[in-house]
């Protein structure tokens, strides 16, 4: 199984920002790395497919960059909605796994 | 709008076999350009898929799961089903039914998700 690690596990940070979540795989998953957004009682939102490309509707301050071993998912100004815990999945092979999680809190 | 929807009980006493379907709307599980998958997340932990169906019946199962899961299609009733059996309390979860889109991979509808607690 290919193993997905994240950190920091969390982070607070203030509305406006910039946070930086980092997913590395154990092994090269080429772009194949997927981003979640889940708030507390929600489904997961997918933001970010094939590593960088932005799912339909999510807004631009989000981005995701990598390929390889080592991927970011940027929130370039931290808003109120986005406080909340972001996944990474890898579907390169299966089975497909996921990052243990990054919760996003308030300071 | 493709919608998803977990049914089935939310009480499994251990050693027995969970049973979930999930009914598909706004879209057909014989569309041969998605996966319908089986995902779950105990409670405040992370994300754990389970398997997937294809509409031909073709399974791929989490080879942690793969000795207890049994995954079915049914294209009249546009559903598909899960089963894992033998369950214990590790296995109480909120499960979630998703289709995966073949050519990027990724999960873009989901249901709502359905918690499921083992329990005796």
């Amino acid at each position: 199984d290919i193993q997905m690690t994240q950190s920091p596990s969390s982070l607070s940070a203030s509305v406006g920002d910039r946070v930086t979540i980092t997913c590395r795989a154990s092994q090269s998953i080429s772009n194949h790395l997927n981003w979640f957004q889940q708030k507390p009682g929600k489904v997961p939102k997918l933001l970010i497919y094939a590593a960088s490309s932005s799912q339909s509707g999510v807004p631009s301050r989000f981005s995701g960059s990598g390929s390889g071993t080592d991927f970011t998912l940027t929130i370039s100004s931290l808003q109120p909605e986005d406080f909340a815990t972001y996944y990474c999945q890898q579907s390169y092979s299966t089975p497909w796994t996921f990052g243990q999680g990054t919760k996003v809190e308030i300071k | 709008q493709v919608q998803l929807q977990e049914s089935g009980p939310r009480l499994v006493k251990p050693s027995e076999t969970l049973s979930l379907t999930c009914t598909v709307s706004g879209g057909s599980v014989s569309n041969g350009n998605y996966y319908w998958n089986w995902i779950r997340q105990p409670p405040g932990k992370g994300l754990e898929w389970i398997g997937y169906i294809y509409y031909s019946g073709h399974t791929n199962y989490n080879p942690s799961l793969k000795s207890r899961v049994t995954m079915s299609i049914d294209t009249s009733q546009n559903q598909f089903s899960l089963k894992l059996s033998s369950v214990t309390a590790a296995d109480t979860a909120v499960y979630y039914c998703a289709r995966q889109w073949e050519l990027h991979n990724y999960f873009d509808y989901w249901g709502q998700g359905t918690l499921v607690t083992v329990s005796s």
